[in-house]
C-alpha cells in the first residue's frame, strides 16, 4: 500500500531564502512521485515529477526535489524563495494497487513568504 | 480548450437535494479521477475511470455517491440527498494513459457547499 506524508502543514521564510517542503513515502514497488502547486483559487499544477530516471528532479518555477529512496523521502526545495511562491504544496505518490493506478496525495505544505 | 473542464465552478444546495457535477477530460486521456478537497485538507479520491473497464469506486464515502463515465468522454458525479458534510470542492482530473508515471491534469474544480 502507498502513503505519503508532508512533515510540515506550514512553512515560512523571507523572501530571498531557500525554501524546503519535506515529503515522506511509503510504497511496495517502485513509485512515481509528483509534486504540485495549488495557488489560491485556482487549480492544481504540476510543479515536477520523478518516474526512475535520474535522482533529482528540475521543475518549474526554479524548484526542484531529489528522490532518496534509503530515506523514502522526495524533499522540495528552492534556493531563493519569491513571493509568487506562497502556495498550497502537494507531494503525490503514485504505484499500482490491484488493477488500478491511484495517486495518492499529502495534506498538503502551506508556504508563506515574508517580504 | 485544451484542459480539463468541470462545470458547475460553484453550487449551493440545499440538504437533502442531488447534485451533478461534469467533468470534461483534455481529449485522448483514457483515465479519469474525481477527488474530493475539503477545506484546509488534502485531495480524497472518489473513483477512478480507465477506458471501458470497470470502474474503481473504493474511495466512494458511501452510496449516496455515484459517478458515470461512457468510454473516454465526459464523466458526471452524482450526490443524492446531499449533506452539510459534502460540502468541499470536487475536483477532476485526467491522465494520457494507465500506468504510474504519467502526470494527472486538474480541472478547476466545482465548490459545493449545502445549507
Amino acid at each position: 500500500a502507498q502513503s505519503v506524508t508532508q512533515l510540515d502543514s506550514h512553512v515560512s521564510v523571507s523572501e530571498g531564502t531557500p525554501v524546503l517542503l519535506r515529503c515522506n513515502y511509503s510504497s511496495s514497488y517502485s513509485p512515481s512521485l509528483f509534486w504540485y502547486v495549488q495557488h489560491p483559487n485556482k487549480g492544481l499544477q504540476l510543479l515536477l515529477k520523478y518516474t526512475s530516471a535520474a535522482t533529482l528532479v528540475k521543475g518549474i518555477n526554479g524548484f526542484e526535489a531529489e528522490f532518496k529512496k534509503s530515506e523514502t523521502s522526495f524533499h522540495l526545495t528552492k534556493p531563493s524563495a519569491h513571493m509568487s511562491d506562497a502556495a498550497e504544496y502537494f507531494c503525490v505518490v503514485s504505484e499500482r494497487s490491484g488493477g488500478s493506478y491511484i495517486p495518492t496525495f499529502g495534506r498538503g505544505t502551506s508556504l508563506i513568504v515574508h517580504p | 480548450g485544451a484542459g480539463v473542464s468541470q462545470s458547475p465552478s460553484n453550487k449551493v444546495t440545499e440538504k437533502g437535494k442531488d447534485v451533478e457535477l461534469r467533468c470534461d477530460p483534455i481529449s485522448g486521456h483514457t483515465a479519469l479521477y474525481w477527488y474530493r478537497q475539503r477545506l484546509g485538507q488534502g485531495l480524497e479520491f472518489l473513483i477512478y475511470f480507465q477506458g471501458n473497464s470497470a470502474p474503481d469506486k473504493s474511495g466512494l464515502p458511501s452510496d449516496r455517491f455515484s459517478a458515470e463515465r461512457t468510454g473516454e468522454s465526459v464523466s458526471t458525479l452524482t450526490i443524492q440527498r446531499t449533506q452539510q458534510e459534502d460540502s468541499a470542492v470536487y475536483l477532476c482530473a485526467s491522465r494520457i494513459r494507465t500506468g504510474n508515471n504519467s502526470p494527472l491534469h486538474f480541472g478547476n474544480g466545482t465548490r459545493l457547499t449545502v445549507t
